[in-house]
């Protein structure tokens, strides 16, 4: 699975859209690109996920760049209970190797 | 609720001692994933079942083994423990196929 590359940290205003990047230059065409987040300790959430085409559903929005080396989540209107860590996955999608590799993600602040 | 459910929550154990941790899948997913997750390590991957087969094996201890019954709950057996292995231990399902997972709340285990 291609490797991405994450900010560890980010801050953002409660209300404001949060838009976390991550790098994947190395992905190959037939890797997706998943988005999983993580509230103090609970379970990892499942967010989004996208292969080239940009996404969105009642959670969040991927951009995929058209070159598809990066991509960007959008927390539209950041809340709280946004405040997590958000992890930044790209793999293929095939029976059989459906294991997530997890980096160290983005921790998510949201300011009051 | 992702609707995975994970017992026990937690579970406080001695050095040498075997424990067993147990998931429930969702209804009607076929794949059963284990992850550890310790303070240094970050989420990693254990071991996958599909349908009762093991599908994938990841960094796991040959002092763990898991299995999945024919009712696909599965279960996770840490034997010999160690302090080291104190952690968080989550299992995630899946319809398999590479599809998104959902994970339960962990069992936080802690060996003294």
């Amino acid at each position: 699975d291609a490797k991405t590359t994450q900010p560890p940290s980010m801050d953002c205003a409660e209300g404001r859209a949060a838009n976390l990047p991550c790098n994947h230059s190395t992905i190959s065409g037939n890797e997706y690109v998943y988005w999983y987040r993580q509230i103090h300790s609970q379970g990892p959430q499942y967010i989004i996920h996208g292969l080239k085409n940009n996404e969105t559903n009642e959670m969040a929005s991927l951009i995929i760049t058209e070159d598809r080396k990066s991509s960007t989540l959008i927390l539209p209107h950041a809340t709280l209970r946004d405040t997590a860590v958000y992890y930044c996955i790209v793999r293929v999608l095939n029976f059989g190797n459906e294991k997530l590799t997890f980096g160290t993600g983005t921790r998510l602040t949201i300011i009051p | 609720d992702s609707g995975v459910t994970q017992t026990p929550k937690h579970l406080i154990t001695a050095t040498g001692q075997r424990v067993t941790l147990r998931c429930s899948p969702r209804s009607g997913d076929l794949s059963v994933y284990w992850y550890q997750q310790s303070l240094d390590q970050g989420l990693q991957f254990l071991i996958q079942y599909y349908n009762g087969e093991e599908r994938a094996k990841g960094n796991i201890l040959e002092r763990f083994s898991a299995q999945q019954f024919p009712d696909l709950h599965s279960e996770l057996n840490l034997s010999s423990l160690e302090l080291g292995d104190s952690a968080l231990y989550f299992c995630a399902s899946s319809v398999g196929q590479g599809r998104e997972a959902f994970f339960g709340q962990g069992t936080r285990l802690t060996v003294v």
